[in-house]
């Protein structure tokens, strides 16, 4: 199965809000609630930001959002700061009852 | 304190075997599926296998079926993937995760080659 399709940049400035795009197929997106985010900076290990499409984990900021329309998840960063410059990726159940992750997107921060 | 911690990375030959092991505190181990994800140096993140909380339902990634074994043991709190016809695609940095606690181990290396 491919893997979900995500921008492989995006740019922001310090203060902006940025939205990363996440697109699939009816088999995994368009009918998963359990769509995910991960935030990677270099070096270090994926770390949850959000889950089940809105959710955030406990100690996330606020300033992650999760939405999802049909086959496509969005993950939007408001006031964009310095320490979000990262990989990002998100994964989805699919109907063969497995995961898939996208293909990452790297967020730099003007 | 979610604690994931994986052991058993090496290198091995094109063809070898590998068993990968990752222990689990800080929640109850039992009461969660538990998944492999992998990461080739420099690329992205790739989902490898899911096992049932009490490991009665294995899934794997068609890249791994076949070669690879997920298995678990409760009492001892520890996830374990077995690998066998081991490729050099398969070189990379495997993680344990638990989906639903939220948790990454902080991954174990598994190069591949001759």
């Amino acid at each position: 199965q491919s893997a979900l399709t995500q921008p492989a940049s995006v740019s922001g400035s310090p203060g902006q809000s940025i939205t990363i795009s996440c697109t699939g197929t009816s088999s995994d997106l368009g009918s998963s609630k359990y769509v995910s985010w991960y935030q990677q900076h270099p070096g270090r290990v994926p770390k949850f930001i959000i889950s089940e499409v809105t959710n955030r984990p406990s100690g996330v900021s606020d300033r992650f959002s999760g939405s999802k329309s049909g086959y496509t998840a969005s993950l939007t960063i408001s006031g964009l700061q310095a320490e979000d410059e990262a990989d990002y990726y998100c994964s989805s159940y699919t109907t063969s009852g497995t995961w898939i992750f996208g293909g990452g997107t790297k967020l730099t921060v003007l | 304190e979610v604690r994931l911690v994986e052991s058993g990375g090496d290198l091995v030959q094109p063809g070898g075997s590998l068993r990968l092991s990752c222990v689990a505190s800080g929640f109850t181990f039992s009461s969660y599926w538990m998944h492999w994800v992998r990461q080739a140096p420099g690329k992205g993140l790739e989902w490898v296998s899911r096992i049932h909380n009490e490991g009665s339902t294995i899934g794997y990634a068609d890249s791994v079926k076949g070669r690879f074994t997920t298995s678990r043991d409760n009492a001892k709190n520890t996830l374990y993937l077995q690998m066998n016809s081991l490729r050099v695609e398969d070189t990379a940095v495997y993680y344990c995760a638990g989906f639903s606690v939220f948790a990454w181990g902080q991954g174990t290396l598994v190069t591949v080659s001759s």
